[in-house]
C-alpha cells in the first residue's frame, strides 16, 4: 500500500521551545492530510484537516495559533507545535487521503511521540 | 457523548479461540465503518472495511448493523500475533475518520 512517512519518530524538547513536526506521502500526491493527537489509552482525535495551498481546517478546541500547520507542497504537511508545554506530550500521527481516482483511501504515517520537559 | 464507543477490554483469549466484540456509533448519518489495528506505540493500519451485508477477510469477520448503530469483529483461531488494540473506525457525514478508543485482545499461549 501506500506510505506515509513521519520525522521526527520521536523528540524530546524543553517547555517553552517548539518542534516542527513533517508528514510526507511518499508515493503519490495528498491533496488532503490530516493531523492527529492520541492520548494513552484513549482515541485519536483529529487536530486539524490540512488542504494543499490553503489554510488547514481546525477542530474545536484546538488553537491554531499553537498548532501550525503549513501544507506547501502535495506530499508534505508540517506541524509545528508552539511553546510547548508537558501537557502537549502526545503522539501525533498524520494521515494522507489518496486521490479518488486511487481510491481516496487514508494512510497513516508512524507517528512523532513528543516529550515535553 | 463519545461518536464510537468500544469496550476497552482487555479481552483474554486462549490461542485457538474466537473472540468477537463490538462497537456502538451514534451519528446515524455515517457513510462508511472500518476496523483498523493498532499495535503499542504504533500507527494504526487498516484491518478491514464493513459493509452492510458483513464480510470475511480470512479468520476476521465483520457485520454492520445499521438499525442498531453498531459494528462487530470476530476473530477465529486466535494466533499470538493476533495480540492488538482494534480500533473501531467511523467516516461520518463530514468525511472525517471517527475513531473509538480501541478494544485491547490479549492471545495467551
Amino acid at each position: 500500500g501506500a506510505v506515509v512517512s513521519q520525522h521526527p519518530s520521536w523528540v524530546i524538547c524543553k517547555s517553552g521551545t517548539s518542534v516542527k513536526i513533517e508528514c510526507r506521502s511518499l508515493d503519490f500526491q495528498a491533496t488532503t492530510m490530516f493531523w492527529y493527537r492520541q492520548f494513552p489509552k484513549q482515541s485519536l482525535m483529529l487536530m486539524a484537516t490540512s488542504n494543499e495551498g490553503s489554510k488547514a481546517t481546525y477542530e474545536q478546541g484546538v488553537e491554531k495559533d499553537k498548532f501550525l500547520i503549513n501544507h506547501a507542497s502535495l506530499t508534505l504537511s508540517t506541524l509545528t507545535v508552539t511553546s510547548a508545554h508537558p501537557e502537549d506530550s502526545s503522539f501525533y500521527i498524520c494521515s494522507a487521503r489518496a486521490p479518488r481516482k486511487e481510491g481516496g483511501e487514508q494512510y497513516f504515517g508512524p507517528g512523532t511521540r513528543l516529550t515535553v520537559t | 457523548r463519545k461518536e464510537v464507543e468500544q469496550d476497552p477490554g482487555p479481552f483474554n483469549v486462549p490461542e485457538g479461540a474466537t473472540v468477537a466484540f463490538n462497537c456502538t456509533y451514534s451519528n446515524s448519518a455515517s457513510q462508511s465503518f472500518f476496523w483498523y489495528r493498532q499495535d503499542c506505540r504504533k500507527e494504526p493500519k487498516l484491518l478491514m472495511s464493513v459493509y452492510s451485508s458483513g464480510n470475511e477477510d480470512g479468520r476476521f469477520t465483520a457485520q454492520l448493523n445499521r438499525a442498531s448503530q453498531y459494528i462487530s469483529l470476530l476473530i477465529r483461531d486466535s494466533k499470538l500475533s493476533d495480540s492488538a488494540t482494534y480500533l473501531c473506525v467511523v467516516l461520518d457525514s463530514w468525511g472525517k475518520l471517527q475513531f473509538g478508543a480501541g478494544t485491547q485482545v490479549v492471545v495467551t499461549p
